[in-house]
């Protein structure tokens, strides 16, 4: 997990809260990623950045936003915090030439 | 997008070859297979990936049947380390930063 960093690890937060994950990565790499991963579930893509300012939705977007701040950093937000959104959340980057792909150690999400 | 199904879950005896098989039957022409592992929700790890040909490194050996509508990853000497959950996943080509798909995986249990 060399590479890509998030912040926070844990967090608690109440129903309706906002608040926002980091991401970042220090490998000079185009695309980034964020995915959620349910208990027991495969990994799912919220949204993903091709390229600095631009981002597209996943497989699951609503109730976040992103920012793809500048090449480095990839932040999540979510508004207004709902249980449903207890869940990891894994940042992840991919090189230029597409080889391989660099995910972060996960950040841990609960919404009571 | 295209999707892979792989059986949810496989047993291996310690010191025996695990063989892992993934059905891409909807995979375009330059789609490339990557094969990825989560070891007890940590960051998923690269293992391997291929396009048309078979593929081996240190860690396994991938190999794509001709028609590319499935293949199979192989851990040659299984170790109780390597249970995890094995993900087979479809990307395009490093021109093109198409977004990441994971399916549900296989859990594969290493016995000793």
């Amino acid at each position: 997990n060399a590479g890509v960093t998030q912040t926070p690890k844990f967090q608690v937060l109440k129903t309706g809260q906002s608040m926002t994950l980091q991401c970042a990565q220090d490998m000079n790499h185009n695309s980034m990623y964020w995915y959620r991963q349910d208990p027991g579930m495969g990994l799912r893509l919220i949204y993903y950045s091709a390229s600095e300012g631009t981002t597209d939705k996943g497989e699951v977007p609503n109730g976040y936003n992103v920012s793809r701040l500048n090449k480095r950093e990839f932040s999540l937000r979510l508004e207004s915090a709902a249980p449903s959104q207890t869940s990891v959340y894994f940042c992840a980057s991919r090189t230029s030439s597409g080889n391989t792909i660099y995910f972060g150690e996960g950040s841990w999400l609960t919404v009571v | 997008d295209a999707k892979t199904t792989q059986p949810p879950s496989m047993d291996c005896a310690e010191g025996r070859a695990a063989n892992l098989p993934c059905n891409h039957s909807t995979i375009s022409g330059n789609e490339y297979v990557y094969w990825y592992r989560q070891i007890h929700s940590q960051g998923p790890q690269y293992i391997i990936h291929g396009l048309k040909n078979n593929e081996t490194n240190e860690m396994a050996s991938l190999i794509i049947t001709e028609d590319r509508k499935s293949s199979t990853l192989i851990l040659p000497h299984a170790t109780l380390r390597d249970t995890a959950v094995y993900y087979c996943i479809l990307t395009y080509p490093p021109s093109n930063t198409g977004k990441l798909i994971f399916g549900q995986g296989t859990t594969l249990q290493v016995k000793p």
